[in-house]
């Protein structure tokens, strides 16, 4: 299959743990952010989304975290799995522009 | 209901051909985008499709082209292949008019000799 994890970053976790994954963005303008997940094989996968108007949004089993002072995304998820294993990416869109920008990847890897 | 289909999946061209690939949008979108994605990287932004027509371009040269049919099903075109065109490419449709619902095929890997 397709590694699309090969030279990112990586954290390893062990099940059952919690990881966070941190993501800056390049522009003061962006709007609107997004998580995808990308596992081996497939294109990027939507997580979970949040305006620049919150600080924090939660959906089942993560969480995203936006600091718009030092342009700092993280995703938290609870309690990984052994699915949970994949590329995380975070993608802004702003301005007048629709398209997404991907910030550099993180591979996670969750240890049984 | 299905989703967003590629063709092909992979392909391996050589140095200075041409190449086509092929997008299908999720049922209900009218707008695609195609991304570069090198081995190890986030993908990039080529360009968007509205109306049959190119609405935003990412940093590509003219060698990358597309287009838009009536069906809302899209096309990319590469000329004169480099090997650093070697990625693999994306479609990512949406609905102009949504909240930026961006669905993503599973892409098609395109290996220039």
């Amino acid at each position: 299959g397709e590694n699309v994890g090969l030279h990112l970053p990586t954290l390893s976790v062990q099940e059952g743990d919690n990881s966070i994954i941190n993501c800056a963005y390049s522009n003061s303008a962006s709007d609107y952010f997004i998580w995808y997940k990308q596992e081996s094989g497939k294109g990027p996968q939507f997580i979970i989304d949040i305006r620049s108007n919150m600080d924090k949004r939660q959906g089942q089993r993560v969480t995203v975290l936006l600091n718009k002072t030092v342009k700092h995304l993280s995703l938290q998820i609870a309690a990984t799995q052994p699915g949970d294993s994949a590329v995380y990416f975070c993608a802004e869109i702003g301005g007048s522009q629709g398209n997404l920008i991907f910030g550099k990847g993180t591979k996670l890897s969750v240890k049984p | 209901d299905a989703g967003v289909t590629q063709s092909p999946t992979h392909l391996i061209k050589t140095r200075g051909q041409q190449v086509t690939l092929r997008c299908s949008p999720k049922s209900g979108h009218d707008t695609v985008s195609w991304y570069q994605q090198a081995l190890g990287q986030g993908p990039q932004f080529i360009f968007q499709y509205y109306e049959e027509e190119e609405r935003q371009r990412g940093n590509f040269p003219d060698r990358f082209s597309g287009h838009q049919f009536p069906n809302y099903s899209s096309e990319l075109n590469v000329n004169a292949l480099l090997l650093g065109d070697s990625a693999l490419y994306l479609c990512a449709s949406s609905l102009q008019t949504g909240n930026y619902g961006y669905t993503f095929g599973s892409g098609t890997r395109l290996t220039v000799v």
